[in-house]
């Protein structure tokens, strides 16, 4: 079965503070994708990135960066130089290959993050 | 420019009534997912559509049914809402080699 832990339940930052926000996973299959959404107070789930387990390569998408290590089956993500839009809760989700599975997603309970003036 | 579209926002249901939400999307996704998160929680998969499969999770209660008239709208009815169910219903959709887009979601409260 798969599994996705978010053990940071809230994370308060001040403004322009970098924030990184750590997520452990647990799946079975060799090939599967992993993902972080952002949920504003408004409710709606925004996509902003995706991994594919067969690549490793970690990348810098403007203030967001992640780090991928299969060894240690994670999947971090950093907001670089915060801002008070960044506030809302952030889930790491997980889902298996498959034509229909892309949007088939076990997420983690989610982390609070608060962006300070 | 919406891309995946529900309504309404909010709905208020009394305890028993059936209730209809829909969700509509504009991208020709072939895969509709409907999705329950409760307070605080994390969003829970109840099913999916792939094109007019049908998909059920195995623990999504009777209550809940799907409709898929075409490929752009997809409806979740719940049959007899209970207090319990009272949650944001989320709709998404997805393709191949493309994560999962949502709607605003429906926020219904059972009163």
């Amino acid at each position: 079965a798969q599994k996705v832990t978010q053990a940071q339940t809230e994370i308060s930052v001040v403004e322009k503070e970098d924030v990184t926000l750590d997520c452990v996973y647990e799946t079975r299959d060799t090939t599967y994708y992993l993902f972080w959404y952002k949920q504003p107070p408004s409710g709606e789930l925004v996509f902003l990135i995706r991994r594919n387990s067969f690549d490793e390569q970690n990348e810098i998408s403007g203030r967001y960066s992640w780090n991928f290590q299969k060894s240690t089956s994670s999947f971090n993500f950093t907001i670089t130089a915060s801002q008070v839009v960044d506030s809302a809760v952030y889930f790491c989700a997980l889902s298996e290959a498959g034509t229909d599975s892309w949007g088939k997603l076990q997420f983690g309970a989610g982390t609070q993050v608060v962006v300070t003036p | 420019d919406a891309m995946v579209i529900q309504n309404p926002r909010y709905q208020v249901t009394q305890f028993g009534k059936p209730v209809t939400l829909s969700c509509s999307q504009t991208l020709n996704h072939n895969v509709m997912y409907w999705y329950q998160q409760k307070s605080s929680q994390a969003p829970k998969l109840l099913f999916h559509y792939y094109d007019k499969d049908f998909n059920n999770e195995a623990d999504t209660p009777d209550n809940f049914q799907s409709r898929r008239p075409n490929t752009s709208f997809c409806f979740l009815d719940i049959r007899s809402p209970g207090l319990g169910d009272a949650a944001m219903y989320l709709c998404a959709t997805s393709r191949a080699g493309r994560g999962a887009f949502f709607g605003q979601g429906t926020r219904l409260t059972v009163v």
